[in-house]
């Protein structure tokens, strides 16, 4: 069981905007600016797409975007495009005895 | 730009030790701040964090599998390296490295390598 609790599954349809949500606790995502987000294709390594929780690092999309409320992180993909299929893990910092913590990932399918 | 890249044995009998190198190119080990870290994937499952390492020897695990894990660094080959005890078959994954940026939690993971598969089995 992962630390941090994302929805096993999304779907949408090119164009449309999806939200995957990642619930933590008080001990990591609600207390640290520290939430990432990961962007994995099949075969693949997971590719760095949101930090510190609404940042991206230069190459990635502006349709990308993250926010946070409470214990609760988010990534919001805008003008969904079919390469954008693939699973989504959050991350976050938890503290000093934790250290790190993953989401168990969300399967994002564009119909 | 940094490149890692992960090698060592695909196949680990029970019990033995699971060993594995992350060679780090396009860039010193020991510059910048980073931390050198290992992440590994279960079949079919979701990221799990191994633990990281500073170039000076200085490293962090996850509690979960602390009696079991070294992560150490050779400078001089601008690598860093995995060992993982007494493995079972619940240690069958894909195991990546990747580098972590200097920030106040060194919770992040902008650069990683492709991944090895490792395999638990008699």
């Amino acid at each position: 069981q992962s630390a941090l609790t994302q929805p096993a599954s999304v779907a949408g349809s090119p164009g449309q905007s999806i939200t995957i949500s990642c619930t933590g606790t008080s001990s990591d995502v609600g207390s640290y600016k520290f939430v990432s987000w990961y962007q994995q294709h099949p075969g693949k390594a997971p590719k760095l797409m949101i930090y510190e929780v609404s940042k991206r690092p230069s190459g990635v999309s502006n349709r990308f975007s993250g926010s946070k409320s409470g214990n609760t992180a988010s990534l919001t993909i805008s003008g969904l495009q079919a390469e954008d299929e693939a699973d989504y893990y959050c991350c976050s910092y938890a503290g000093r005895s934790t250290l790190v913590v993953f989401g168990g990932g969300t399967k994002l399918t564009v119909l | 730009q940094v490149q890692l890249q992960e090698s060592g044995p695909g196949l680990v009998k029970p019990s033995q030790t699971l060993s594995l190198t992350c060679t780090v190119s396009g860039g010193s080990i020991t510059s910048g701040d980073y931390y050198w870290s290992w992440i590994r994937q279960p079949p079919g499952k979701g990221l799990e964090w191994i633990g990281y390492t500073y170039y000076t020897g200085n490293t962090f695990y996850n509690p979960s599998l602390m009696s079991r894990v070294a992560i150490s660094v050779d400078t001089s080959k601008n690598h860093f390296s995995l060992k993982l005890s007494f493995v079972t078959a619940a240690d069958t994954a894909v195991y990546f490295c990747a580098r972590v940026p200097p920030k106040d939690s060194y919770a992040e993971f902008d650069y990683w390598g492709p991944g090895t598969l490792v395999t638990v089995s008699s």
